[in-house]
């Protein structure tokens, strides 16, 4: 069974500060992990993913994530947030199956 | 950029009553995936579809459900009799390949009374 947890159901910063939501994971095998992001009546959009190779994988709108195998996390950073990164933040995990497990989400508010 | 697109996008219907949602994915992808989220709960895997059936479901996705992809560009979800317990936002995705990051469509909030 594969599962992912998001600790932090809200994470507040200034703009121009450094953002991290953070995620942890657990899987069987081979982890595929992914950022998603909603924004207020709109899907998911699809941020970053690691598959392989290079621990720090850089996405969309200046987003990246760094995998870390022994401490199971694939936390999302930003180095200098902006009011607009204001959403919904979903990680989700893939073990070598068509599903897609995903974590509660975290809500990030950047206060200009 | 092409995008996912559902309809509708608010379905109301009473309880024991059919329903269908509508996805067109993109069009050169493959893999076909719903989704559903509680309100106020995590997004839950229903079912994935590719080469015509069902390559892999969910738990929550018992004999009142069923997916088709009809005409070669539509997907969709059919509930055969619906539950209270049904009202949820109902998402599409697709995706290129099996290993590919999976696009998600706007959803659709479907309210059973």
């Amino acid at each position: 069974a594969q599962s992912v947890a998001q600790p932090e159901d809200q994470v507040n910063v200034a703009e121009g500060n450094p953002l991290t939501v953070k995620c942890t994971y657990s899987v069987s095998g081979n982890p595929y992990l992914f950022w998603y992001v909603q924004y207020p009546n709109r899907g998911l959009q699809f941020l970053l993913k690691y598959i392989t190779g290079d621990n720090l994988v850089k996405g969309s709108y200046g987003f990246e994530a760094e995998f870390n195998k022994s401490q199971t996390s694939f936390h999302l950073k930003k180095p200098s947030a902006l009011v607009s990164d204001s959403a919904l933040y979903f990680c989700a995990v893939r073990d070598n199956d068509y599903k897609l497990s995903f974590g509660a989400g975290t809500t990030v508010t950047v206060r200009a | 950029e092409p995008e996912v697109t559902q309809t509708p996008s608010h379905q109301v219907t009473q309880m024991g009553q059919e329903v269908i949602l509508r996805c067109v994915p993109i069009s050169n992808h493959l893999y076909f995936y719903w989704y559903r989220q509680i309100l106020g709960q995590k997004v839950e895997f229903l079912v994935s579809f590719y080469n015509n059936e069902i390559s892999e479901k969910s738990e929550i996705f018992d004999d009142q459900f069923s997916v088709e992809r009809p005409d070669g560009s539509n997907f969709t979800l059919k509930i055969r009799s619906t539950k209270l317990e049904d009202s949820a936002m109902y998402f599409c995705a697709c995706s290129r390949a099996f290993e590919y990051e999976q696009y998600f469509g706007p959803g659709t909030r479907l309210t059973v009374t």
